[in-house]
């Protein structure tokens, strides 16, 4: 079972434009969420985390909402820039269970942004 | 570059055989994780290390898997008898503790033909 989605795909956005990518999850007793960066043949680069305890957080031109009733949570990137174009992953962990420290990845997005 | 490092970037095997990576962690970080990224897929956990102790394993990690960190820096991965459905991005993090941040090494890259 999926427990993390992203079913956008593919998102395409205009360079100085907003880009906003979607992540909704299933389990409930996950308590941290982090956004990842990927380009191809690299691994995966962290970007913004959020605790459960906020619903909001910032870092520069990234900002991570989280609607917890929904079981939501959305990246937001102002302004685009070309070199953002890469797969994005949202990834969750539970951190009631000591010992779980694993993460639960979507399947991605990936994000274009034309000149 | 003090980041997590991977060797090798790629490999190429033939099926039956066994195949080693290695993972250096960023250094002082006592988490070590190995995920493995598939076509079209997010990584999926296949198992972690505090120091030199496995902690937890995924059901994915069969028994032709072996992860080990014996001194608790560097972890090696060893594939037995390679099958074509191991070929994937074999991807290695660290961590300075638990559920802090998780940061990635470049992968390795396995082909088996």
């Amino acid at each position: 079972d999926q427990q993390v989605k992203q079913n956008s795909p593919s998102l395409s956005v205009q360079e100085g434009r907003i880009s906003i990518l979607n992540c909704d999850y299933t389990n409930s007793m996950f308590d941290y969420f982090l956004w990842y960066k990927k380009y191809p043949a690299e691994g995966p680069t962290f970007l913004i985390s959020i605790s459960s305890i906020k619903d909001k957080n910032e870092d520069g031109r990234f900002t991570v909402f989280l609607n917890k009733s929904a079981k939501h949570l959305s990246l937001h990137i102002v302004p685009s820039q070309p070199g953002d174009s890469a797969v994005y992953f949202c990834a969750a962990s539970g951190t009631y269970n000591f010992g779980n420290e694993k993460l639960t990845f979507g399947t991605g997005t990936r994000l274009t942004i034309i000149p | 570059d003090t980041g997590v490092s991977q060797d090798p970037r790629h490999k190429i095997t033939k099926r039956g055989q066994n195949v080693t990576f290695r993972c250096d962690p960023i250094s002082e970080h006592n988490r070590l994780y190995w995920y493995r990224q598939t076509l079209g897929q997010g990584p999926e956990f296949l198992t972690y290390f505090q120091n030199e102790a496995q902690l937890e394993k995924s059901r994915l990690l069969s028994d032709r898997f072996s992860a080990e960190r014996p001194k608790g820096s560097f972890s090696t991965l060893e594939i037995q008898r390679t099958e074509q459905g191991d070929s994937a991005m074999y991807l290695c993090a660290s961590s300075p503790g638990a559920f802090a941040t998780q940061y990635f090494g470049p992968g390795t890259r396995l082909l088996v033909l």
